[in-house]
């Protein structure tokens, strides 16, 4: 699977939206990117995923770059719940055996009133 | 439904000490996760079980035994902690037919070995 850059920490003013970059320069063709997130002392929860194109969910957008060698998860309008470390994830899409998720260090967002 | 349960939320045990950690899901998913976290850290996996009666290690399986007892439920054991395995433990499961990759976590047990 391939390696994701993040920032370690970004803040956000409650309301306006938060842009989350993630950097994957070595994507594959058949690998998806996703965003999970962990909200302070709980199990990392699935936000959104993409293979090529702009996808958005009832929790975010996800805009991936043509040349698919970034993307940025955009909450549109940050709240406080909203603060925690917010993971990019690359790998294979797979109904296979194994299919665990890397996590890294993610990128701690601190919404603030 | 209640998703992915976990027992205990706490334990401190002292070195030397075993104890099983127990997860279960109500989803009909095939795969099972553990997960341990250490502080300021990502998540680490520690064994997997694709199905029912298989079981395969992960990224950081010493110390630790897993039991797929059944569909619904997968078990961690230490059989005798140590200081370094202080950690948050997570257990996810997820559905294996599709191409979606959505992982279902549990609430996590905090353990401490002292």
């Amino acid at each position: 699977d391939a390696k994701t850059t993040q920032p370690p920490s970004m803040d956000c003013a409650e309301g306006r939206a938060a842009n989350l970059p993630c950097n994957h320069s070595t994507i594959s063709g058949n690998e998806y990117v996703y965003w999970y997130r962990q909200i302070h002392s709980q199990g990392p929860q699935y936000i959104i995923h993409g293979l090529k194109n702009n996808e958005t969910n009832e929790m975010a957008s996800l805009i991936i770059t043509e040349d698919r060698k970034s993307s940025t998860l955009i909450l549109p309008h940050a709240t406080l719940r909203d603060t925690a470390v917010y993971y990019c994830i690359v790998r294979v899409a797979t109904g296979g055996s194994q299919g665990n998720l890397i996590f890294g260090k993610g990128t701690k967002l601190s919404v603030k009133p | 439904n209640a998703g992915v349960t976990q027992t205990p939320k706490f334990q401190v045990l002292k070195t030397g000490q075993s104890m099983t950690l127990q997860c279960a899901q109500d989803m009909n998913h095939n795969s099972m996760y553990w997960y341990r976290q250490d502080p300021g850290m990502g998540l680490r996996l520690i064994y997997y079980s694709a199905s029912e009666g298989t079981t395969d290690k992960g990224e950081v399986p010493n110390g630790y035994n897993v039991s797929r007892l059944n569909k619904r439920e997968f078990s961690l054991r230490l059989e005798s902690a140590a200081p370094s395995q202080t950690s948050v433990y997570f257990c996810a499961s997820r559905e294996t037919s599709g191409t979606l990759y959505e992982q279902y976590f549990g609430p996590g047990t905090r353990l401490t070995v002292t």
